[in-house]
């Protein structure tokens, strides 16, 4: 099956801009999702079919790709974004829906 | 107002059995695949199961043979019975809306329940 890579940490300064990216094979044939948690919450879509904000998301959240990586980009983050971010996809190669482990954000 | 709302979880012990249900509303349940997702402690996201619209079912490497996801339309709700629960099949289970008929053709989550946690422990 598939796998989904993701730094397990990253760190921005309050109001800067930071990249969390997502590696794997199946990127390169199918869309990235990616979702917000914080702790003890159920996560939140905040981006779907690579690029695409559901209603009533910030727009400071995007999302892009290019080849076998795609990236969730926070411009200006906020306090509020500290959380654990996870991204999704399919394989490639069986019907299987896969996640990345997950990247915990701290704003600083 | 989508909503999910599971139910169902609990304490188990290894070699048991335990069925989860999922009540939806909020949105015409029969035009929408449904998936569980679950969340071991201090883990990450991992996809347990997912049911087309019209029933069709997949089901994650871990859990194949084990669990079996159905769904009643006419009641709105989605299910999984687990059998054979192992110790690490310990998680919180989400019940997670799909973004069409289809979860391989519209392969994201759009809204999640609160989740369900299941303890399998003697």
């Amino acid at each position: 099956s598939s796998e989904l890579t993701q730094d397990p940490a990253v760190s921005v300064a309050l109001g800067q801009t930071v990249r969390i990216t997502c590696q794997g094979d199946s990127l390169r044939s199918y869309y990235a999702n990616w979702y917000q948690q914080k702790p003890g919450q159920a996560p939140v879509l905040v981006i779907y079919d690579e690029t695409n904000r559901p209603s009533g998301i910030p727009d400071r959240f995007s999302g892009s790709s290019s080849g076998n990586t795609a990236s969730l980009t926070i411009t200006g983050a906020q306090a509020e974004d500290e959380a654990d971010y996870y991204c999704n996809s399919r394989d490639r190669s069986d019907n299987l829906l896969v996640f990345g482990g997950g990247t915990k954000l701290t704003v600083l | 107002e989508v909503q999910v709302l599971e139910s169902g979880g609990g304490l188990v012990q290894p070699g048991g059995s335990l069925r989860l249900s999922c009540a939806a509303s909020g949105f015409t349940f029969s035009n929408y695949a449904m998936s569980w997702v679950r969340q071991a402690p201090g883990k990450g996201l991992e996809w347990v199961s997912t049911i087309t619209g019209s029933s069709g079912a997949t089901y994650g490497d871990s859990v194949k043979g084990r669990f079996t996801i159905s769904r009643d339309n006419s009641k709105n709700t989605l299910y999984l019975q687990m059998s054979s629960l192992r110790a690490e099949d310990t998680a919180v289970y989400y019940c997670a809306k799909g973004g069409g008929v289809s979860v391989m053709a519209k392969y994201y989550f759009d809204y999640w329940g609160q989740g369900a946690l299941v303890t399998v422990s003697s």
